[in-house]
């Protein structure tokens, strides 16, 4: 059975560094295709994709924030670590980790499938 | 980036009758080998989004057979032949041939 549980702050303060970890379990990210991706949702709106890591290590980040995020990978803890500097109040939202398999040949050559999310934690930026 | 739209943003519905939800991209979502790498998500009230269909017409384990999706190059359709009370929620539609991945806006279905 696949999980993922994110955790970090519930309240930043705006300028600081967040720090989001996912720990889970089911599957492991040094598996060939298997990656971890990571999306968020402000209150009341949709959904934006942030960014990737893969198994072999490659990174894929949103265009508009990849100045701003960081995600790294410990598969001995199967955890990923999400940072995003220099928070804003209107980075306030629950962030969500998924589950996301790579079919690197075959009949769906180059297809990210993304099934299973985390519940998700939620971030408020605030002074 | 590419950018997708739903529409409509809101629909209401009756329990019963059929619903459908559009989803339009900035590009073709054309693989090279034929397949179109859209897929549709429902977020329940309170929920994290779950997957419902992908690569545009596969329905996802444990999904209902009421739910069928379609549609090729840069339009996609979302269809529900009989709505039930618990299909209420907001779906979206995500494209993942193109990087970044980009979602649309989503669409609210409840019950009329």
């Amino acid at each position: 059975q696949v999980t993922l549980r994110e955790s970090g702050p519930a309240l930043v303060k705006p300028t600081q560094t967040l720090t989001l970890t996912c720990t889970f379990s089911g599957f492991a990210l040094n598996t060939s295709g298997m990656c971890l991706t990571w999306i968020r949702q402000p209150p009341g709106k949709g959904l934006e994709w942030l960014a990737r890591i893969d198994w072999d290590d490659d990174k894929y980040y949103s265009t508009s924030l990849k100045t701003r995020l960081t995600i790294s990978k410990d598969t001995s803890k199967n955890q990923v670590v999400l940072t995003m500097t220099n928070m804003d109040p209107v980075d306030t939202a629950t962030y969500y980790c998924a589950r996301t398999y790579y079919y690197v040949s075959g009949t769906y050559s180059n297809y990210y499938h993304t099934d299973v999310w985390g519940k998700g934690t939620t971030v408020t930026v605030s002074s | 980036d590419v950018v997708l739209t739903q529409s409509p943003l809101s629909l209401p519905v009756i329990p019963g009758e059929p619903a459908s939800i559009s989803c339009r991209s900035s590009r073709s979502l054309q693989h090279s080998n034929g397949n179109h790498y859209l897929d549709w998500y429902l977020q329940k009230p309170g929920q994290s989004p779950q997957l419902l269909i992908y690569l545009t017409s596969t329905r996802a384990s444990g999904v209902p057979d009421r739910f069928s999706g379609s549609g090729s190059g840069t339009d996609f359709t979302l269809k529900i032949s009989r709505v039930e009370a618990e299909d209420v929620g907001i779906y979206y539609c995500m494209q993942v041939l193109h990087t970044p991945p980009a979602f649309g806006q989503g669409t609210k279905v409840e019950i009329k």
